[in-house]
């Protein structure tokens, strides 16, 4: 069965220092992977995908995340992060085999920029 | 602007009552999803919808209901046989072209308590 791991729930981090938001992932087929932000009392969107090719891969607002497929990895970058940042962030795999129909969530991090 | 809209935002209700819960996309999506969020659980598939008059039940669907009657439309209900429904819910659907990735737009979501 697959299955997508957030390392940390929780990440503080002083305003304009780098972070990393860490995810780990298990699965017997190839994934596409994703990466969500959630403000409070929203819904998700999406940041930044892994679907093929290049394994860096990175968004509008700084964020950057790297697939590692001998690690099953795909851990959340930025090297300076702003107060706005803070929000909590999910990791989601989705397996290649299943339509995507079938994306797993990550229980979630959530960052907290501190001024 | 297109978007998914869910309502109401906030629901109260008492034990023992259905209740539900609106989910209008006007994407021209195809498929769409209700999630259940729950704090340090990230998201679980509750039923999704590939097409109208078709639904399939998720991870978790026991003590709820869907319907798609309307392309544009997938309501939920969260019936009294549900056994903890105060959660955060979250209504999804995916584009064409890119559906088979996993690749997921949500809607803002709705916050039930049960009182």
């Amino acid at each position: 069965a697959q299955s997508v791991t957030q390392l940390d729930s929780q990440v503080p981090v002083f305003e304009e220092a780098p972070v990393e938001l860490r995810c780990n992932y298990s699965s017997s087929v190839s994934v596409y992977l994703f990466w969500y932000v959630q403000y409070p009392n929203q819904g998700l969107q999406l940041l930044l995908k892994y679907l093929s090719g290049s394994t860096l891969v990175e968004s509008i607002n700084g964020f950057e995340a790297e697939f590692n497929k001998s690690q099953t990895s795909f851990h959340l970058r930025k090297p300076s992060v702003h107060i706005s940042d803070t929000a909590e962030y999910f990791c989601a795999v989705t397996p290649s085999n299943t339509g995507g129909f079938k994306t797993i969530f990550g229980a979630g991090t959530r960052l907290f920029v501190k001024a | 602007d297109g978007g998914i809209t869910q309502s109401p935002k906030y629901l109260f209700r008492k034990e023992g009552q259905n209740v539900t819960l609106s989910c209008e996309q006007n994407l021209n999506h195809d498929a769409m999803y209700w999630y259940r969020q729950d704090p340090g659980q990230g998201l679980r598939l509750i039923y999704y919808s590939q097409i109208v008059n078709d639904f399939q039940k998720g991870d978790i669907a026991e003590g709820y209901s869907v319907s798609r009657e309307k392309k544009e439309s997938f309501p939920l209900t969260v019936t009294s046989a549900q056994k903890n429904p105060t959660a955060f819910y979250l209504c999804a659907s995916t584009h064409p072209r890119t559906g088979g990735s996993g690749e997921l737009f949500f809607g803002e979501g709705s916050r039930l308590t049960v009182l």
